[in-house]
């Protein structure tokens, strides 16, 4: 069975440090991957999505950025954190032709930029 | 498109009550639509899904309802139980060829016994 493995669960950063949250995901190949941020009390915003090694979709310009260094590897980085960048960020994979299946979620990493 | 900025608005039944949470999608060449249910510090789970060729689908206690003229999705949750008392979430299928994923703004449901 697929698995989808999201790590750290929670991460408390200074304002200015880096960042790399780090998902993967077991028992399937060339999954489109995904990253979305979370704020409190608000809804998903899409941050990233991936469709193969290398391919990275952005959605939002912002301080972050992706990559997909392997098949299953998902991974969402910053150079220098903003407060602005707290928040609850998920990661997802899906398969099937051209998206038509259901995403799966990772737990989640809440982020705290202080 | 996506309202990530705004607080999600809520609704509140009865136990025992049917509801209906809705969701407006913005773009018409979206196929595939699925619901999620989010529970607090989880990510959102998979409750249904529908593709565009239908207008509706049943599940466990859960129908969705897809009105592409009006661009308009709806989840009825027969038999409302506290368990289901979580965010929903609708998403659509979007992009060039249909690989990203955009979330709705989420319906806070709040069930009293």
């Amino acid at each position: 069975s697929q698995t989808i493995h999201q790590w750290p669960a929670t991460l408390v950063q200074p304002v200015g440090s880096p960042l790399s949250l780090e998902c993967t995901v077991e028992g399937t190949s060339n999954p489109n991957l995904y990253w979305y941020r979370q704020a409190a009390g608000r809804g998903l915003q899409l941050l990233f999505y991936s469709v193969g090694i290398g391919q990275i979709s952005s959605e939002v310009p912002q301080n972050l950025s992706a990559s997909r260094p392997q098949d299953r590897q998902f991974i969402l980085s910053s150079k220098k954190l903003l407060l602005s960048d707290s928040g609850f960020y998920l990661c997802a994979w899906r398969g099937g032709y051209r998206g038509r299946t259901e995403a799966f979620f990772g737990q989640g990493t809440r982020l705290t930029v202080v | 498109g996506e309202s990530v900025g705004l607080h999600l608005p809520t609704l509140s039944v009865q136990e025992g009550d049917n509801s209906i949470i809705n969701c407006a999608y913005s773009n018409s060449a979206s196929d595939y639509f699925i619901w999620y249910k989010q529970e607090s510090g989880k990510g959102p789970q998979f409750i249904i899904d529908i593709r565009s060729n239908m207008d509706k689908r049943q599940g466990q206690r859960v129908t969705v309802l897809l009105n592409k003229t009006v661009k308009h999705l709806s989840l009825q949750i027969a038999a409302t139980q506290p368990g289901d008392s979580a965010v929903y979430f609708c998403a659509e299928n979007k992009g060039p060829n249909n690989n990203d994923m955009r979330f709705g703004a989420g319906t806070r449901l709040t069930v009293k016994p």
